[in-house]
């Protein structure tokens, strides 16, 4: 079943305490991305990554680090964690840039 | 500024009612236009628009793209209980290497 992956679900984390988010896509996408998800603002994008060691920022990057070492697997990385970065997060991949996106089931990550 | 505007940001309806989506937008280079539906957690695939006046079609759901106004349509007609969910627009633009969602409709369908 073509699926993207993201682990954990759900997170409650401390500030300053480095964490890393997963996600594993089954599709050969070379494409994949890192979006938030906040009331009244949608979904806004984190980091893309166009195939393995190509990676660039979307429109809210600041706080996190991404990598792309395989194919498969984007690793969202906050190094130290904040109560801004509280929200939704969802990983997607695709085909195409411009085309379908298929997202995880999201995180909800809180930071207290 | 690019940007993406989705209206109403919220709406009520009965089942057995038609509603329409709109989706404005103002960016450069424009590639393609989508329709996600999310109901729970993560968004699903609708539709992918790139020309003008060629509507997709999927059971109930029938979307249309209009470039020379900059705007979308998502039409659902009969609705179900089952429709209810956040229906979101997203333009990809710049070759594709830009996008943005705008912040979606809430659909809440009555039995």
């Amino acid at each position: 079943e073509a699926q993207v992956t993201q682990n954990p679900r759900y997170l409650i984390t401390v500030t300053g305490k480095k964490l890393t988010v997963t996600c594993s896509q089954n599709m050969n996408h070379e494409y994949m991305s890192w979006y938030r998800q906040d009331p009244g603002l949608g979904l806004r994008q984190i980091y893309y990554s166009m195939n393995v060691e190509v990676t660039d920022k979307g429109d809210v990057p600041e706080g996190y680090k991404v990598s792309r070492k395989e194919k498969r697997n984007f690793p969202l990385i906050l190094e130290s964690p904040s109560p801004n970065q509280t929200s939704l997060y969802f990983c997607a991949s695709s085909f195409d840039l411009r085309g379908e996106a298929f997202f995880g089931q999201g995180t909800r990550l809180t930071v207290v | 500024e690019d940007k993406v505007v989705q209206s109403p940001l919220s709406l009520v309806v009965h089942e057995g009612d038609t509603v329409t989506l709109n989706c404005s937008y103002e960016v450069t280079n424009f590639r393609s236009l989508l329709w996600y539906k999310q109901e729970k957690k993560a968004p699903t695939f609708l539709f992918m628009l790139t020309s003008s006046g060629i509507e997709k079609k999927s059971g109930r759901l029938s979307s249309i793209l209009d470039k020379k106004e900059l705007f979308s349509i998502l039409n659902i007609t009969a609705t179900q209980t089952g429709d209810s969910a956040v229906y979101l627009c997203a333009v990809y633009y710049n070759y594709g290497q830009n996008f943005v969602f705008g912040p979606g409709t809430r659909l809440s369908v009555l039995p």
